[in-house]
């Protein structure tokens, strides 16, 4: 089955760190650019960050540059986000994306659940 | 990086034809044809319905269409079904492998 599977998600303080997982499966992982997308409640989706295919070449928001961090590593057909210096409006739920050729998301996993909290 | 402007909600009965709307800037929407649109039910992530504009992947319901004109691209649903009831959002491209997407439009079958 072609699919995207997060994990890492949890609650975590401000100030806080942490680090998601995206592992693809049935489909050749390497020849994709796979990028982050969080859905905060009430506000719609917001795009994070794109890592291309071999992790040469990345872009983030603004939101998150300087605070957050993508890699790759295709012997394991997984991506990462390394968030640091969390606040709370970094709560919301992390989707990881595989770009197409023509750059649109055309595979989603099913998310996983990031809450800011003290 | 401002999030594309969809409408919180529209509503339809079985069988009408529905129209959201995502607007943008000359920088993201008005500029590229790259607007992608999602559809998302609960508990699952997105699924691609609408990419490059107005092309359908294969798969996808014919009454799914998109369309762009400007700054604002469209996605209008013909022959509501109750199964159509979800949050769905745009997404452009927005120039140097950055993208931006939409703040989602819940759509109920009444």
């Amino acid at each position: 089955e072609v699919q995207l599977v997060e994990s890492g998600g949890g609650v975590v303080r401000p100030g806080g760190s942490l680090r998601l997982s995206c592992v693809g499966s049935g489909f050749k992982f390497d020849d994709y650019g796979i990028n982050w997308v969080r859905r905060i409640s009430g506000k719609g989706l917001e795009w994070l960050s794109n890592i291309n295919w071999h992790g040469g070449f990345i872009t983030y928001a603004d939101s998150v540059k300087g605070r957050f961090t993508i890699s790759r590593d295709n012997a394991k057909n997984s991506v990462y986000l390394q968030m640091n210096s969390l606040r709370a409006e970094d709560t919301a739920v992390y989707f990881c994306a595989r770009r197409s050729t023509v750059g649109d998301f055309d595979l989603w996993g099913q998310g996983t659940l990031v809450s800011v909290s003290s | 990086q401002s999030a594309l402007t969809q409408p919180a909600s529209v509503s339809g009965s079985p069988g009408q034809s529905i129209t959201i709307s995502c607007t943008g800037t000359s920088s993201d929407v008005g500029d590229y044809d790259f607007v992608s649109w999602y559809q998302e039910k609960p508990g699952k992530g997105p699924t691609m319905i609408i990419h490059e504009a107005n092309r359908r992947p294969s798969g996808v319901s014919n009454r799914f269409s998109g369309s762009k004109s400007g700054n604002t691209a469209s996605l209008t649903i013909s022959g509501l079904q109750a199964e159509d009831e979800a949050y769905y959002y745009c997404c452009s491209f927005a120039g140097s492998n950055t993208f931006v997407c939409g703040t989602g439009t819940k759509v109920f079958v009444l």
